[in-house]
Protein backbone atom coordinates (compact mmCIF):
# COMPACT_ATOMS: atom_id res chain seq x y z
CA UNK A 1 0.00 0.00 0.00
CA UNK A 2 1.43 3.17 -0.87
CA UNK A 3 1.76 5.70 1.95
CA UNK A 4 3.49 7.67 3.92
CA UNK A 5 4.55 6.59 7.65
CA UNK A 6 5.20 8.57 10.58
CA UNK A 7 6.50 7.88 13.97
CA UNK A 8 6.35 8.17 16.98
CA UNK A 9 2.18 9.12 16.46
CA UNK A 10 2.38 10.26 20.32
CA UNK A 11 4.76 11.63 22.31
CA UNK A 12 5.29 13.49 25.62
CA UNK A 13 8.75 14.98 26.02
CA UNK A 14 10.32 17.15 28.02
CA UNK A 15 12.09 20.49 27.31
CA UNK A 16 15.64 20.43 26.01
CA UNK A 17 15.68 16.61 25.93
CA UNK A 18 16.42 16.00 21.52
CA UNK A 19 13.82 13.82 19.52
CA UNK A 20 13.40 12.94 15.93
CA UNK A 21 10.78 12.18 14.08
CA UNK A 22 10.85 9.75 11.17
CA UNK A 23 9.18 10.11 8.49
CA UNK A 24 8.86 7.35 5.25
CA UNK A 25 7.35 6.35 2.07
CA UNK A 26 7.51 3.81 0.01
CA UNK A 27 5.86 6.06 -3.42
CA UNK A 28 9.58 7.12 -5.13
CA UNK A 29 8.39 10.36 -4.57
CA UNK A 30 11.11 13.12 -5.05
CA UNK A 31 9.12 15.87 -2.62
CA UNK A 32 8.87 15.35 1.12
CA UNK A 33 7.82 18.44 3.54
CA UNK A 34 6.95 18.48 7.26
CA UNK A 35 4.13 20.70 8.67
CA UNK A 36 3.22 21.85 11.69
CA UNK A 37 -0.64 22.18 12.64
CA UNK A 38 -2.09 24.18 15.65
CA UNK A 39 -5.65 25.05 16.08
CA UNK A 40 -6.47 29.06 14.92
CA UNK A 41 -3.13 28.86 12.31
CA UNK A 42 -3.93 25.67 9.56
CA UNK A 43 -0.99 24.19 8.57
CA UNK A 44 2.41 26.35 8.57
CA UNK A 45 5.34 24.32 6.38
CA UNK A 46 8.76 23.75 8.50
CA UNK A 47 11.24 22.74 5.72
CA UNK A 48 10.84 20.56 2.65
CA UNK A 49 13.08 19.32 0.11
CA UNK A 50 12.93 18.68 -3.26
CA UNK A 51 15.13 15.67 -3.64
CA UNK A 52 18.00 13.89 -1.83
CA UNK A 53 20.71 16.09 -0.16
CA UNK A 54 18.70 19.27 -0.92
CA UNK A 55 16.49 20.49 1.68
CA UNK A 56 15.13 24.34 2.24
CA UNK A 57 13.25 26.27 4.74
CA UNK A 58 9.60 26.50 4.77
CA UNK A 59 7.83 29.23 6.58
CA UNK A 60 8.13 28.43 10.20
CA UNK A 61 11.80 26.59 10.69
CA UNK A 62 13.36 27.78 13.98
CA UNK A 63 14.37 25.34 16.25
CA UNK A 64 13.68 22.53 13.83
CA UNK A 65 16.27 20.39 11.85
CA UNK A 66 15.85 18.23 8.65
CA UNK A 67 18.20 15.60 6.69
CA UNK A 68 17.37 13.72 3.43
CA UNK A 69 19.82 11.31 3.17
CA UNK A 70 17.73 8.90 1.37
CA UNK A 71 14.69 9.20 -0.75
CA UNK A 72 12.66 8.00 1.05
CA UNK A 73 13.38 9.06 4.50
CA UNK A 74 12.81 12.90 6.02
CA UNK A 75 13.34 12.81 9.55
CA UNK A 76 12.19 15.72 11.45
CA UNK A 77 14.75 16.96 14.48
CA UNK A 78 14.04 19.38 17.58
CA UNK A 79 17.75 19.44 19.10
CA UNK A 80 16.43 21.23 21.98
CA UNK A 81 12.50 21.62 22.05
CA UNK A 82 10.84 24.03 23.85
CA UNK A 83 6.78 23.88 25.16
CA UNK A 84 5.70 26.09 21.74
CA UNK A 85 6.90 23.37 20.02
CA UNK A 86 3.80 21.29 21.35
CA UNK A 87 1.72 20.61 18.35
CA UNK A 88 0.44 18.20 15.35
CA UNK A 89 3.07 17.47 12.85
CA UNK A 90 2.73 15.55 9.52
CA UNK A 91 5.18 14.58 7.25
CA UNK A 92 3.86 14.43 3.54
CA UNK A 93 5.29 13.73 -0.05
CA UNK A 94 4.90 13.81 -3.87
CA UNK A 95 6.09 13.46 -7.03
CA UNK A 96 7.95 16.87 -8.50
CA UNK A 97 6.47 17.77 -11.74
CA UNK A 98 7.03 20.93 -13.74
CA UNK A 99 3.73 21.84 -13.95
CA UNK A 100 3.45 21.25 -10.28
CA UNK A 101 0.38 20.02 -10.12
CA UNK A 102 1.25 17.06 -8.41
CA UNK A 103 -0.75 15.70 -5.04
CA UNK A 104 0.27 15.65 -1.56
CA UNK A 105 -0.01 12.34 0.23
CA UNK A 106 0.41 12.78 4.03
CA UNK A 107 1.34 10.55 7.30
CA UNK A 108 -1.27 10.31 9.80
CA UNK A 109 0.40 12.68 11.85
CA UNK A 110 2.60 13.00 15.22
CA UNK A 111 1.35 14.82 17.99
CA UNK A 112 3.96 16.05 20.07
CA UNK A 113 4.07 17.23 23.88
CA UNK A 114 7.05 19.41 25.10
CA UNK A 115 6.46 19.80 28.93
CA UNK B 1 2.72 32.24 4.38
CA UNK B 2 -0.50 31.72 4.54
CA UNK B 3 -1.81 31.93 0.96
CA UNK B 4 -5.69 30.54 0.60
CA UNK B 5 -8.25 32.37 3.54
CA UNK B 6 -11.18 29.26 3.58
CA UNK B 7 -14.86 30.97 4.26
CA UNK B 8 -16.93 30.16 6.57
CA UNK B 9 -14.03 28.74 9.46
CA UNK B 10 -17.01 26.85 10.18
CA UNK B 11 -20.31 25.43 8.87
CA UNK B 12 -23.23 22.95 10.61
CA UNK B 13 -25.66 22.18 8.36
CA UNK B 14 -28.37 18.87 8.25
CA UNK B 15 -28.01 15.91 6.45
CA UNK B 16 -29.00 16.19 2.59
CA UNK B 17 -28.23 19.81 2.44
CA UNK B 18 -25.99 20.91 -0.04
CA UNK B 19 -22.14 22.63 1.43
CA UNK B 20 -20.16 25.68 -0.02
CA UNK B 21 -16.86 26.53 1.51
CA UNK B 22 -14.83 29.30 -0.43
CA UNK B 23 -11.11 30.00 -0.81
CA UNK B 24 -9.37 33.21 -1.65
CA UNK B 25 -5.55 33.57 -2.79
CA UNK B 26 -3.23 36.52 -3.20
CA UNK B 27 -0.93 35.23 -5.77
CA UNK B 28 -0.88 33.83 -9.53
CA UNK B 29 -1.54 29.77 -9.00
CA UNK B 30 -0.63 27.03 -11.12
CA UNK B 31 -3.24 24.69 -9.56
CA UNK B 32 -5.71 24.65 -6.41
CA UNK B 33 -6.20 21.60 -4.67
CA UNK B 34 -8.75 20.73 -1.59
CA UNK B 35 -8.15 18.29 0.83
CA UNK B 36 -10.06 16.92 3.94
CA UNK B 37 -9.04 16.20 7.43
CA UNK B 38 -11.11 13.89 9.79
CA UNK B 39 -10.40 15.04 13.15
CA UNK B 40 -6.74 14.90 14.26
CA UNK B 41 -5.74 12.40 11.04
CA UNK B 42 -4.07 13.25 8.09
CA UNK B 43 -5.37 15.42 5.36
CA UNK B 44 -6.76 13.75 2.30
CA UNK B 45 -6.78 15.34 -1.94
CA UNK B 46 -10.08 15.73 -2.89
CA UNK B 47 -9.78 17.53 -5.63
CA UNK B 48 -7.48 19.64 -8.02
CA UNK B 49 -8.21 22.04 -10.72
CA UNK B 50 -6.08 24.53 -13.06
CA UNK B 51 -5.38 27.38 -13.40
CA UNK B 52 -6.92 27.39 -16.90
CA UNK B 53 -10.17 25.33 -15.74
CA UNK B 54 -13.60 26.98 -14.41
CA UNK B 55 -15.27 23.93 -13.07
CA UNK B 56 -14.83 19.83 -12.08
CA UNK B 57 -16.86 17.53 -10.25
CA UNK B 58 -15.88 14.44 -8.64
CA UNK B 59 -19.05 12.60 -7.48
CA UNK B 60 -21.15 15.03 -4.81
CA UNK B 61 -18.08 17.30 -5.16
CA UNK B 62 -18.03 20.34 -7.53
CA UNK B 63 -15.14 22.55 -7.26
CA UNK B 64 -14.79 26.06 -9.39
CA UNK B 65 -12.37 28.47 -10.00
CA UNK B 66 -11.91 32.31 -10.68
CA UNK B 67 -8.77 33.43 -11.78
CA UNK B 68 -9.57 37.24 -12.21
CA UNK B 69 -11.25 37.00 -8.46
CA UNK B 70 -8.19 34.92 -7.04
CA UNK B 71 -10.88 32.47 -5.69
CA UNK B 72 -12.56 28.95 -5.83
CA UNK B 73 -15.07 27.19 -4.06
CA UNK B 74 -16.06 23.66 -2.87
CA UNK B 75 -19.45 22.46 -3.13
CA UNK B 76 -20.40 19.21 -1.56
CA UNK B 77 -24.10 18.41 -2.43
CA UNK B 78 -26.12 15.62 -0.37
CA UNK B 79 -24.83 15.84 2.55
CA UNK B 80 -24.03 13.05 4.73
CA UNK B 81 -22.83 13.15 8.87
CA UNK B 82 -19.46 11.25 7.11
CA UNK B 83 -18.41 14.49 5.52
CA UNK B 84 -18.41 15.93 8.75
CA UNK B 85 -14.45 16.96 8.60
CA UNK B 86 -12.40 19.88 7.96
CA UNK B 87 -11.50 20.90 3.96
CA UNK B 88 -8.94 22.75 3.12
CA UNK B 89 -8.05 24.77 0.21
CA UNK B 90 -3.87 24.63 -1.12
CA UNK B 91 -2.65 26.47 -3.98
CA UNK B 92 0.58 24.97 -6.22
CA UNK B 93 3.21 26.97 -7.65
CA UNK B 94 5.07 25.30 -10.76
CA UNK B 95 8.39 27.72 -9.31
CA UNK B 96 8.72 25.88 -6.08
CA UNK B 97 6.88 22.73 -6.29
CA UNK B 98 4.91 23.68 -2.85
CA UNK B 99 1.57 23.94 -1.72
CA UNK B 100 0.21 26.50 0.42
CA UNK B 101 -2.66 25.54 2.73
CA UNK B 102 -4.98 27.90 3.77
CA UNK B 103 -6.62 27.63 7.73
CA UNK B 104 -9.45 25.30 6.75
CA UNK B 105 -13.52 25.12 6.84
CA UNK B 106 -14.49 23.36 10.00
CA UNK B 107 -17.92 21.31 8.56
CA UNK B 108 -20.19 19.39 10.29
CA UNK B 109 -23.15 17.77 8.91
CA UNK B 110 -26.09 17.00 11.60
CA UNK B 111 -27.99 13.54 10.99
Amino acid sequence: EAQVTQNPRYLITVTGKKLTVTCSQNMNHEYMSWYRQDPGLGLRQIYYSMNVEVTDKGDVPEGYKVSRKEKRNFPLILESPSPNQTSLYFCASKQNDVAGANVLTFGAGSRLTVL
Amino acid sequence: SQQGEEDPQALSIQEGENATMNCSYKTSINNLQWYRQNSGRGLVHLILIRSNEREKHSGRLRVTLDTSKKSSSLLITASRAADTASYFCATGSSNTGKLIFGQGTTLQVKP
